[in-house]
């Protein structure tokens, strides 16, 4: 079935940018999301991004899409204290527009 | 506005107890989910509710139950309560896909433990 994975932990210094991955298998895929979770907290949309494109910036934040490598990444420049939390992949499957196909998450770490 | 709401925060049960989670969603979306997230694997769908009057099975339904009250209300019932299903629990709503992206708006979690 359809999979998305992601590294578990990533750790940058504050003021440098982080670069999260992820990987998924359904190439017929509509939309992929990135969402954050921070601690006790419910998960937040940051931004999404439609199958035909290539790249999508707002702010701090930019997701880039190679649909030929099934790669999608999200790039936070100047990372803050703030930022530090899960952050999650998800994609919707052509097949199901209700049932998102989530990674496991990606847990910021910031350094000093 | 309130967005999501899910009641209680904390809940601790003993093996064979049953339960209710209660969501309600104040923002007039016509899907809601309830998900589960479990430590290193992400969220799994349990059960979701296109629209009022329907609800569909998810990837880990069993064990579970379902009622979607009316468009604001949708609850999650554990029947006979299992240490497997110790976990965190988020309700979600959202527009709905239509035609475009399906942005999901979460609650702030239940964690619930079965001793």
């Amino acid at each position: 079935g359809e999979d998305v994975e992601q590294s578990l932990f990533l750790s940058v210094r504050e003021g440098d940018s982080s670069v999260i991955n992820c990987t998924y298998t359904d190439s017929s895929s509509t939309y992929l999301y990135w969402y954050k979770q921070e601690p006790g907290a419910g998960l937040q949309l940051l931004t999404y991004i439609f199958s035909n494109m290539d790249m999508k910036q707002d702010q701090r934040l930019t997701v880039l899409l190679n649909k030929k490598d099934k790669h999608l990444s999200l790039r936070i420049a100047d990372t803050q204290t703030g930022d530090s939390a899960i952050y999650f992949c998800a994609e919707t499957p052509r097949d199901s527009n209700y049932q998102l196909i989530w990674g496991a998450g990606t847990k910021l770490i910031i350094k000093p | 506005n309130a967005g999501v709401t899910q009641t209680p925060k904390f809940q601790v049960l003993k093996t064979g107890q049953s339960m209710t989670l209660q969501c309600a969603q104040d923002m007039n979306h016509n899907s809601m989910y309830w998900y589960r997230q479990d430590p290193g694997m992400g969220l799994r769908l349990i059960y979701y509710s296109a629209s009022e009057g329907t609800t569909d099975k998810g990837e880990v339904p069993n064990g579970y139950n379902v009622s979607r009250l009316n468009k604001r209300e949708f609850s999650l019932r554990l029947e006979s309560a299992a240490p497997s299903q110790t976990s965190v629990y988020f309700c979600a709503s959202s527009e709905g896909p239509g035609s475009g992206a399906n942005v999901l708006t979460f609650g702030a979690g239940s964690r619930l433990t079965v001793l």
